[in-house]
Formats: C-alpha cells, structure tokens, sequence
C-alpha cells in the first residue's frame, strides 16, 4: 500500500521552461513534506520542504505548493536546466517529526537543453 | 559543510557472509536512521535511533541489526546475507533541534554474490 505515490515515473521539459512534479499521500496524519533530488548512485540531496501549516515555500528556483484537502503537493522548477535533471523523490513524515519518512517511487525529470 | 559520512562506499560478499556498514552523522544530529533501497526501487525506511536508542524500526529484517555508539557513528550489521539484499543502503541524520530536516549519506554499495 503506497502511502506516498508520484505517479508520473518520468517527465521531459525544455531547458528555461516550467517542471511540474506531482506527489499524493493517503495518510493524514502526514504533516511535513520533503522533496529530494537523486542522482544515481548517489545518497538523496534534500531541495525543498513544507509543513502542513503552509501552503507554499519557495526557495529560489524551487517551489513546493501544499494543498492539504486534496492530499496532494507540487513541485515547481523555473526556468528549468539541463543540470536539473535526476530522480525527484516526494516524502513524507506524520506529525511530531520525520522521523520515519515514507517516500514516493519518484519521477525522472529530464531537462532537455 | 560536513555531511553525513558512509562506510565502506562498495562491499562485495557471498551469499551467508556478514557485512558491517558504518556511518557518520553530520555534528550535532542526534538522530541517526537507515534505508535500503533496492534496484528500480524507492528507499525504504529500515531503522532510526535517537540519542542512541532505537527510535522506530521499519521493514529491517531479523538478520539484521544497528546501534548507535556513544560518538552517535551507527553500524548496520548485515548476517546470513542473502541475494536480495544487494541493495543501495542509505544512512541519513538529523538533530530535532535545528529544524529535523533529514540529511543522506551518499550510500553504501551491497553486492550479495
């Protein structure tokens, strides 16, 4: 049963335009998520988080929208690069910490130059 | 910045061996947790500790175990190695009181021959 769920395994965009990364969670006691960023054989890079008490949190080029109602979260990437391309990973911690983060199956995001 | 430093990188073992993984927290993280993430796979959580205790436990199977010494480095130790256990394994740390985002490790290479 996949709590976390990134349904869309692979994305292609244009280098300078928008990516969208999509994430659903089922469980609601989740209230603290996080985006990483993978490159293969490499450990997860933490890019991005957002507490349930947000609905927004931008960070440069990056930004996570949280939409609690409809369980799902967003990652936005503008203008995009070629370096941006990796494995992005949506996770999930319930409330009281992260300690035991429940990720998603993640979405290749390839950045076309 | 220090990050979270993972011992050995690369390990190669047969079937019914032991394998010991050893992991550095960044300073101050007083929470240490491991994942295991398989080929094609998402990582999932197998165990945590905090201030050297187990915290929660995941999908970590009996032949396994970890701890955490009193310099707050883990060991995950792997017996009775089993084929399927090849896998990218992850250590990762945090500390509760700088905002508990979870940092990686650039993993440890299992191949289970």
């Amino acid at each position: 049963d996949q709590q976390v769920k990134q349904n869309s395994p692979s994305l292609s965009v244009q280098e300078g335009r928008i990516s969208i990364l999509n994430c659903d969670y089922t469980n609601s006691m989740f209230d603290y998520f996080l985006w990483y960023k993978k490159y293969p054989a490499e450990g997860p890079t933490f890019l991005i988080s957002i507490s349930s008490i947000k609905d927004k949190n931008e960070d440069g080029r990056f930004t996570v929208f949280l939409n609690k109602s409809a369980k799902h979260l967003s990652l936005h990437i503008v203008p995009s690069q070629p370096g941006d391309s990796a494995v992005y990973f949506c996770a999930a911690a319930p409330q009281g910490g992260s300690e035991k983060l429940v990720f998603g199956k993640g979405t290749k995001l390839t950045v076309n130059p | 910045a220090a990050g979270v430093i993972q011992s050995p990188r690369h390990l190669i073992k047969e079937k019914r061996e032991t394998a010991t993984l050893k992991c550095y927290p960044i300073p101050r993280h007083d929470t240490v947790y491991w994942y295991q993430q398989g080929p094609g796979q998402d990582p999932q959580f197998l165990i945590s500790f905090y201030e050297k205790m187990q915290s929660d436990k995941g999908s970590i199977p009996d032949r396994f175990s970890a701890q955490q010494f009193s310099d707050y480095h883990s060991e995950l130790n792997m017996s009775s190695l089993e084929l399927g256990d090849s896998a990218l394994y992850f250590c990762a740390s945090s500390s509760r009181g700088l905002g508990n985002t979870i940092y990686f490790g650039e993993g440890s290479w299992l191949t289970v021959v």
